[in-house]
């Protein structure tokens, strides 16, 4: 199975800074990574697929970047809305696998 | 607008039975394979299951291999988890979620308790 390894594991940040989380794998996974935002009793939702690529909807804010077994979240600007869990998952190969999630929080 | 809800949680006791359904509008269900993927209480996401939009091919975590079974119905646009022999670690919210690789609509969820 392909690990998932992010970190950190909490970010504390205030609003307005640019924050990087970044996500390993334990093998390559070529581009085939999604980024989720989960906040607390809701569903996560889609921000980012195939690395890079932005949801729709999604604030131009939010970018991803890599490719192989390195990939990073990152928000430009964060906004009071993007206090959340960030989690990663590859869809390289079976079974599908998320990394542990980030937890942003509210310096 | 493309929909997603869950339903059959609740609690059972170690080594009984559950199924969950999850009924999808607003898309044409039988084109998309489905997911199940599940979050124990305070902890991550954990991919559950998966299976091709014709159900011919399916897939399991090694957690749920041999106890759970994913499958659908096309022909009334939901998605079933069949999950048999629960323990407690199987406690968790479950979430159907569209598509196998990158998941874009995801159901509320459904709260599966195993306890005795």
């Amino acid at each position: 199975d392909i690990q998932m390894t992010q970190s950190p594991s909490t970010l504390s940040a205030s609003v307005g800074d640019r924050v990087t989380i970044t996500c390993r794998a334990s093998q390559s996974i070529s581009s085939w990574l999604a980024w989720y935002q989960q906040k607390p009793g809701k569903a996560p939702k889609l921000l980012i697929y195939k690395a890079s690529s932005l949801e729709t909807g999604v604030p131009s804010s939010f970018s991803g970047s890599g490719s192989g077994t390195e990939f990073t979240l990152t928000i430009s600007s964060l906004q009071p809305d993007d206090f959340a869990t960030y989690y990663c998952q590859q869809y390289n190969s079976y079974p599908r696998t998320f990394g542990q999630g980030t937890k942003v929080e509210i310096k | 607008e493309e929909q997603l809800l869950e339903s059959g949680g609740g609690l059972v006791q170690p080594g009984g039975s559950l199924r969950l359904s999850c009924a999808a509008s607003g898309f044409t269900f039988s084109n998309y394979a489905m997911t199940w993927v599940r979050q124990a209480p305070g902890k991550g996401l954990e991919w559950v299951s998966g299976i091709s939009g014709s159900g011919d091919t399916t897939y399991y975590a090694d957690s749920v291999k041999g106890r759970f079974t994913i499958s659908r119905d096309n022909s009334k646009d939901t998605l079933y988890l069949q999950m048999n022999n629960l323990r407690g670690e199987d406690t968790a919210v479950y979430y159907c979620a569209k598509r196998e690789g990158v998941l874009d609509v995801w159901g509320q969820g459904t709260t599966v308790t195993v306890s005795s």
